[in-house]
């Protein structure tokens, strides 16, 4: 257990509409990542950080943007959600060379 | 072409049986080598890493061919709960300590 949470952990929204999802570690960790998962692609990068304000672009970082205030805080922001950014989204750690995850958030944009 | 490929599956197994996942990965410049499970609706969770020499942890056997830039996984005496998608992963190689995926192979360990 890496001691990471991520809230909400459901959502339904309306097109349109800006999101927050939060993703909140008690370890103190540099690295935080942001992924998205959906059938046939697997896990890809959106955004991370390397310390607090310190971020940078994913692979498919379009459409969102993140903040990082604190360590142990790491916000995604979608600013007008759109159908295509229904996904599940999982925040991770890094640990060394290896990522923990946490439990993720499922996103339905109507 | 996909950074990193895996057979989708389903591997469709009784229990007891041995299966074989395999991946290619692309990026010459990875150094680090993941296998990671996860379960339906939940999050990734690391399985092992793999070694150049190989490595084996329990029922479970991780091998890695630099060369051909293929990792594989081994399963001994397949368990029921062995049931799970199992994610191959390479690190990117370059700064951020970013992950590259494979989009899994889905294992069901039937009785």
């Amino acid at each position: 257990d890496a001691g990471i949470t991520q809230s909400p952990r459901h959502k339904v929204t309306e097109t349109g509409t800006p999101v927050t999802l939060r993703c909140h570690q008690t370890e103190n960790h540099r690295y935080m990542y942001w992924y998205r998962q959906d059938p046939g692609h697997g896990l890809r990068l959106i955004h991370y950080s390397y310390g607090v304000k310190d971020t940078d672009k994913g692979e498919v970082s379009d459409g969102y943007s993140v903040s990082r205030s604190k360590t142990e805080d790491f916000l995604l922001t979608l600013e007008s959600a759109t159908s295509s950014q229904t996904s599940v989204y999982f925040c991770a750690i890094s640990k060394g060379e290896t990522q923990y995850f946490g439990p993720g958030t499922r996103l339905l944009v109507l | 072409r996909k950074e990193v490929e895996q057979d989708p599956g389903p591997f469709n197994v009784p229990e007891g049986a041995t299966v074989a996942f395999n991946c290619t990965y692309s990026n010459s410049a990875s150094q680090s080598f993941f296998w990671y499970r996860q379960d339906c609706r939940k999050e990734p969770k690391l399985l092992m890493s793999v070694y150049s020499s190989g490595n084996e942890d329990g029922r479970f056997t991780a091998q890695l061919n630099r060369a051909s830039q293929y990792i594989s996984l081994l399963i001994r005496d397949s368990k029921l709960s062995d049931s799970a998608t199992y994610l191959c992963v390479v690190n990117s190689g370059d700064q951020g300590g970013k992950l590259i995926f494979g989009q899994g192979t889905e294992l069901s360990v039937k009785p």
